[in-house]
This record gives C-alpha cells, sequence and structure tokens, in this order.
C-alpha cells in the first residue's frame, strides 16, 4: 500500500517569509497529490491538487511542485500571513482503481508576526 | 455546498462500552471514509467503503468495525471501547477522491 511521509513535523516563519512543506510517497502507481489545509478546530479543507502529468502548479501565494522520479512533492506558500497558520497535509492516490486516500502526518505551520 | 455531518461533537464513554459513531452525506457520493486524527501521527484511515454494503480496511482498522447500509450513512462502531481509542474521529465523503469533504469531527473519551 501507499506510504506517505512528510517532513518537518512543525515550523515556524515570519511573516512575510517563505515556507516549504514536503512530501514522499512510495507507489510508483500515484498519479493524484493533493494538500489540505486544517485551521485550529476547524476540518481539514482541500486547498491545492496537482496530477502526475504536470511539474508545477500555482493559485495565488501557493504552489506545489512534483518530482515523479524521486517521488517527491512539495507545497510552497510565498509571502506567508497570518491567516496562513494551520496544519497542512499532504496526501497520494492512485486514481485508476484504488479508493485508499492515504494522508502524510501533517506539518503545524505557525506564522510569526 | 458539500455536507458530511457527524451525530455528536464530544462523546465520553467507559471502557468496555460499545459506541456508535454515525455519519451521514448529502451529495451522494459513493466513498466514504473513517479517519482518526491524533497530535503527530496525522490522519490514519481506519476503514473506507466505495459502495453501499462494501467496505474495506484502511491502515488501522483493529478494534473497529463499520457499516453502511445506505449510500448516505457509514457508521463506526467500537465493539468494546478501550481508552486508547481516545481520538478525534473525522469522516469524510469524495465522489472521485479528487476532492474529500471532512465531518467537523467527534472527540471521542474512553475513560
Amino acid at each position: 500500500g501507499e506510504n506517505v511521509e512528510q517532513h518537518p513535523s512543525t515550523l515556524s516563519v515570519q511573516e512575510g517569509d517563505s515556507a516549504v512543506i514536503k512530501c514522499t510517497y512510495s507507489d510508483s502507481a500515484s498519479n493524484y497529490f493533493p494538500w489540505y489545509k486544517q485551521e485550529l478546530g476547524k476540518r481539514p479543507q482541500l486547498i491545492i491538487d496537482i496530477r502526475s502529468n504536470v511539474g508545477e502548479k500555482k493559485d495565488q501565494r501557493i504552489a506545489v511542485t512534483l518530482n515523479k522520479t524521486a517521488k517527491h512533492f512539495s507545497l510552497h506558500i510565498t509571502e506567508t500571513q497570518p491567516e496562513d497558520s494551520a496544519v497542512y497535509f499532504c496526501a497520494a492516490i492512485w486514481t485508476g482503481g484504488g479508493n485508499k486516500l492515504t494522508f502524510g502526518t501533517g506539518t503545524q505551520l505557525k506564522v510569526e508576526l | 455546498d458539500v455536507k458530511v455531518t457527524q451525530s455528536s461533537r464530544y462523546l465520553v464513554k467507559r471502557t468496555g462500552e460499545k459506541v456508535f459513531l454515525e455519519c451521514v452525506q448529502d451529495m451522494d457520493h459513493e466513498n466514504m471514509f473513517w479517519y482518526r486524527q491524533d497530535p503527530g501521527l496525522g490522519l490514519r484511515l481506519i476503514y473506507f467503503s466505495y459502495d453501499v454494503k462494501m467496505k474495506e480496511k484502511g491502515d488501522i482498522p483493529e478494534g473497529y468495525s463499520v457499516s453502511r447500509e445506505k449510500k448516505e450513512r457509514f457508521s463506526l462502531i467500537l465493539e468494546s471501547a478501550s481508552t486508547n481509542q481516545t481520538s478525534m474521529y473525522l469522516c469524510a465523503s469524495s465522489l472521485t477522491l479528487r476532492r474529500v469533504f471532512f465531518g467537523s469531527g467527534t472527540q471521542l473519551s474512553v475513560l
């Protein structure tokens, strides 16, 4: 089955700095990689995703990159703001027939003023 | 907006009790999931279901069972609750797995 590792477990940055969270996956068949954000006391919500036929995807201040050869994918947040403080989860899945969505262990991001 | 509703926000049970956690979704999604969330361990998949009456074990199914008699409802059952099952339980549903919708969670304490 799929195994997703996520680093770091905690990340503290100054407001305005960039933050990078990295994940690796084990199943080379995985072809879809979503990122979820969970604010304190709230449910996780999808913020961005990337498919295996794309190397990079951007949405305003967030971007995700994928290296299929190395089985790495990363979340990049630029110009961080206090409202970016949350737990971020990466995930990996094979959409070709599997129904199991495996998440990483999460990264607690704290943006300090 | 998709609604995934979990019946209880907080639940306190005693060791050995049988516990039912209920989840209902209103979007006719085939896929439903139960995760538990613990600090430092992230979201761990307990069971999932891709159709009515179908169930598959996730990564940590021991001590749990599930029931899906109707498409919109997915129940998690703790046959005999133990203290190590104290956790936040999150239900989720999805049509294609490209976007998963979570419930607001049930914080279960087993004393």
